[in-house]
């Protein structure tokens, strides 16, 4: 699973509070991701990250902010969660951008609630 | 955003049996990704398609690229307890992969 290890795994916390999760990957990749999954909607991107200190925004970043200050660590933010924000959170890496050759690999994810 | 619409949303198939979903777009895609999610963790690649008309085999499973690269096709043969899971599609455009929205498959013995 390409050394991608996710923490925390679960995460309670009430509407409000900030929220930091964490990616770390050992295997030196340079593209990181952080996807939502909720019922009925699949896996949506947050943000990514081309390298440390460059990231852009997906499909659903309202919300969210991430850091990457260095290659193995990409971090994702919820300044202020809220009960919309309740879902699982995967991490992804690649080596290389989707070119035909490589594709993603995911973390086992963090299930957050916010009550 | 985005999405791929993937059907069906569920299956519930005695074991033994084939299976076959899909997933259907309205744009093209350059690459087709199919994933198998277990419970309690994250999607696995099972196939990657990259041509069209391609047709991939994995073991028990096949996946083929649609000819117009707004589709694609998984079917799962002699189904097994193990296949139990979640069963999402991906297609890459650029620097985008978009997701489908599952398709959950139960197997009885």
């Amino acid at each position: 699973d390409a050394g991608i290890t996710q923490s925390p795994r679960h995460k309670v916390t009430e509407t409000g509070t900030p929220v930091t999760l964490r990616c770390h990957q050992t295997e030196n990749h340079r593209y990181m991701y952080w996807y939502r999954q909720d019922p009925g909607h699949g896996l949506r991107l947050i943000h990514y990250s081309y390298g440390v200190k460059d990231t852009d925004k997906g499909e659903v970043s309202d919300g969210y902010s991430v850091s990457r200050s260095k290659t193995e660590d990409f971090l994702l933010t919820l300044e202020s969660a809220t009960s919309s924000q309740t879902s699982v959170y995967f991490c992804a890496t690649v080596s290389r951008p989707l070119s035909g050759a490589n594709v993603l690999t995911f973390g086992a994810g963090s299930r957050l609630t916010v009550l | 955003g985005q999405q791929l619409n993937q059907s069906p949303q569920s299956m519930f198939i005695q074991e033994g049996e084939d299976v076959s979903m899909n997933c259907t777009s309205s744009s093209i895609f350059n690459t087709w990704l199919w994933y198998k999610q277990d419970p309690g963790e994250g999607p696995v690649l099972l196939i990657a398609l990259y041509k069209a008309g391609e047709l991939t085999s994995n073991g028990r499973l096949t996946a083929q690229f649609g000819i117009t690269r707004k589709d694609s096709f998984l079917n799962i043969s002699a189904s097994i307890p193990s296949d139990v899971g979640i069963y999402f599609c991906a297609g890459h455009n650029t620097d985008k992969l978009i997701f489908g929205t599952g398709t959950r498959l139960q197997v009885f013995p």
